[in-house]
């Protein structure tokens, strides 16, 4: 099974600021199979990037996935209000798919 | 608009059988994968498995033994039976597609809303 260790676990920051999430993986994810997700208190996730680097209909530019192997990362270029929640990583390029544990985006 | 929609007892009592069905709308049953998720109260997210329409399914391991996915095509709906549930299995459990695009497969959009689940004598 791949574990996915994100980092920070929290990340405080201001609106207008630049995020950068890490997703690091514990053996290398096949063809860039990395997914990202933003999850806010009593919604449901909402599906960010696939495929590592290409962003779901609808989602902002200013969300952008990276990386490969065993390193992926998500940066939102200006933190706009609606921003601040918890992201996950997952991985589906061998089963089990597994999710990371979460980084919480946080106002500062 | 893809919709999905979780229904079920939200309580149930250790070493029963949870079931919870999934309604979709706005796409057939027929053309996608299926998935399973749940986050446990203060937790992460964990993939409870996936079925296609034909009946094929993969569990997690952690979970094979006690879980059956399947599917009602008729009513466009699909179904979970997690059997001998305990506290561990209390959680907030959604339905999602399981996406596919350009030959790769393995991304959730949309998720439901989630439904909570309580296992409590």
């Amino acid at each position: 099974e791949i574990v996915l260790t994100q980092s920070p676990g929290t990340l405080s920051l201001s609106p207008g600021e630049r995020a950068t999430l890490s997703c690091r993986a514990s053996q290398s994810v096949s063809s860039s199979y990395l997914a990202w997700y933003q999850h806010k208190p009593g919604q449901a996730p909402r599906l960010l990037i696939y495929g590592a680097s290409s962003r779901a209909t609808g989602i902002p530019d200013r969300f952008s996935g990276s990386g490969s192997g065993t390193d992926f990362t998500l940066t939102i270029s200006r933190l706009e209000p609606e921003d601040f929640a918890v992201y996950y990583c997952q991985q589906y390029g061998s089963s089990p798919e597994t999710f990371g544990q979460g980084t919480k985006v946080e106002i500062k | 608009q893809v919709q999905l929609q979780e229904s079920g007892p939200g309580l149930g009592k250790p070493s029963e059988t949870l079931s919870l069905t999934c309604t979709v709308s706005g796409a057939s049953i027929s053309a996608n994968y299926w998935s399973w998720i749940r986050q446990p109260p203060g937790k992460g997210l964990e993939w409870i498995g996936y079925i296609f329409y034909s009946g094929s399914t993969n569990y997690n391991p952690s979970l094979r033994s006690r879980v059956t996915m399947s599917v009602d095509t008729s009513r466009n709906q699909f179904s979970l039976k997690l059997s001998s549930v305990t506290a561990a299995d209390t959680a907030v459990y959604y339905c999602v597609r399981r996406d596919c695009s350009g030959g790769s497969c393995g991304w959730f959009d949309p998720w439901g809303q989630g439904t909570l689940v309580t296992v409590s004598s």
